[in-house]
């Protein structure tokens, strides 16, 4: 079935440095993928929309030059959390849906970033 | 706006014991995609399963069932005979149905099931 993979699962950081996170599709095109973060011990808010060779779609409240989310292909979606601070410690989890075969959304295995 | 409540913010049972999580959701859409997702303490989403808006026969799949009432706009989650390794964080989710969002979810705050030997 259809496979998302995440990448780092786990990445600790200091504060001010720049964080990329992957996300890849591995067995379909994803057109769209999605960005949730979720904080300890509470539910997952979507983040922003990331389309392939356009602009990402951000939520309201999210700052869109903190996390900078580039699309490039149709199988490849990145997050960067740019200067780092603490309290951008949270857990980034990614979704996809394979539109063609009308899946359900699949999620990568989640990035849990520490700013130190 | 789309809104996803599960009132149940943990549940704690004894193995053997069946267990119903509750999810009442509000939408103004009339074509929509209701999900269960389990969450384990490692971090990545399970999907337990998806129900379009137009389908409300229940469905059962092993120990789980599922009774969507739309009515009472709910879509509950029941466990039969519970074990040890069905503690986690469940998520009840809705989403939109335009092919141009896609999968966009809006999640309920989980209810985390704890089941005891």
């Amino acid at each position: 079935g259809a496979v998302v993979s995440q990448h780092p699962s786990r990445v600790i950081c200091k504060s001010g440095t720049s964080v990329k996170i992957e996300c890849r599709s591995l067995d379909f095109q994803a057109t769209t993928m999605f960005w949730y973060r979720q904080f300890p011990k509470q539910s997952l808010m979507l983040m922003a929309t990331s389309n392939e060779g356009s602009k990402a779609t951000y939520e309201q409240g999210v700052e869109k030059d903190k996390f900078l989310i580039n699309h490039a292909s149709l199988t490849l979606s990145t997050l960067t959390v740019t200067s780092a601070h603490p309290e951008d410690s949270s857990f980034y989890i990614c979704s996809a849906r394979d539109l063609d075969r009308n899946t359900e959304a699949f999620f990568g295995q989640g990035t849990r970033l520490t700013v130190v | 706006a789309q809104k996803v409540t599960q009132a149940q913010t943990e549940i704690s049972v004894v193995e053997k014991e069946d267990v119903t999580l509750d999810c009442v959701y509000e939408t103004r859409d009339t074509t929509y995609y209701l999900f269960w997702y389990k969450q384990p303490p490692s971090g990545e989403l399970v999907f337990l399963i998806r129900r379009n808006s137009f389908d409300e026969q229940n469905e059962i799949s092993g120990r789980y069932s599922w009774n969507f009432q739309k009515s009472t706009s709910s879509f509950n989650f029941t466990i039969t005979a519970s074990q040890v390794v069905d503690s986690a964080v469940y998520f009840c989710a809705l989403s939109e149905t335009t092919m141009e969002y896609g999968n966009k979810l809006v999640f309920g705050a989980g209810t985390i099931l704890r089941v005891k030997s």
